[in-house]
């Protein structure tokens, strides 16, 4: 157990729809990324939040949008949802904002019907 | 952007043999980390190499920095059934605030 928290493990819903995706961080860590894994695919970054704010971005779309809140628990916001969207998303977090160790969540497996 | 290549793509292997798979990179790294992910899982993190020359062991896997700092190495000793699964490299750059750069991974398939 990595003490990373993603909800919901899986989500079925169809194009077009939007949904919020999860994440608690393990205690004290400050930063959370959001990583992304299609089917078969290696893990492509989305962006990263360090206490609150935004620190880095990757391949991420514009229909996708992510916040860090005050307690440090983050979501990904995923809209107008298409089927090339179905895939594995993860959740990682680490103590510190620069490039380390990271700890990841068990997933939130989308599937856009 | 930061390219890692990753190879073999896919190992099936027989109970007990040893694996190597390593990762190249055109660019130097600080830091290298190998993960395992289970079907479903999370990646979870194996062993995390900070200086080139490294070797570090955990358990049966030992994992190497480079010299020249642009490649890493895992080898798997002994391979049980439970080694099975997807390995990653990671590789990170100099520049702190630069992200991780993942290789696409090792399929590991092992016969009983």
């Amino acid at each position: 157990d990595s003490g990373v928290t993603q909800t919901p493990k899986h989500l079925i819903t169809a194009t077009g729809q939007r949904v919020t995706l999860r994440c608690s961080p393990r205690s004290g860590d400050l930063s959370v990324y959001w990583y992304q894994q299609s089917l078969d695919q290696g893990l492509q970054f989305l962006i990263q939040y360090y206490n609150g704010e935004e620190r880095a971005k990757g391949n991420i779309l514009e229909r996708f949008s992510a916040q860090q809140f005050p307690d440090l628990h983050s979501e990904l916001n995923l809209s107008s949802l298409e089927l090339g969207d179905s895939a594995l998303y993860f959740c990682a977090s680490r103590i510190g904002w620069a490039t380390g160790e990271l700890f990841f969540g068990e997933g939130s497996r989308l599937t856009v019907l | 952007g930061q390219q890692l290549n990753q190879s073999p793509q896919s190992m099936f292997i027989q109970e007990g043999e040893d694996v190597s798979m390593n990762c190249t990179s055109s660019s130097i790294f600080n830091t290298w980390l190998w993960y395992k992910q289970d079907p479903g899982e999370g990646p979870v993190l194996l062993i995390a190499l900070y200086k080139a020359g490294e070797l570090t062991s955990n358990g049966r896997l030992t994992a190497q920095f480079g010299i020249t700092r642009k490649d890493s190495f895992l080898n798997i000793s002994a391979s049980i059934p439970s080694d099975v699964g997807i390995y990653f490299c990671a590789g990170g750059p100099n520049n702190a605030g630069n992200m991780l750069t993942f290789g696409g991974g090792t399929r590991l398939m092992v016969k009983p």
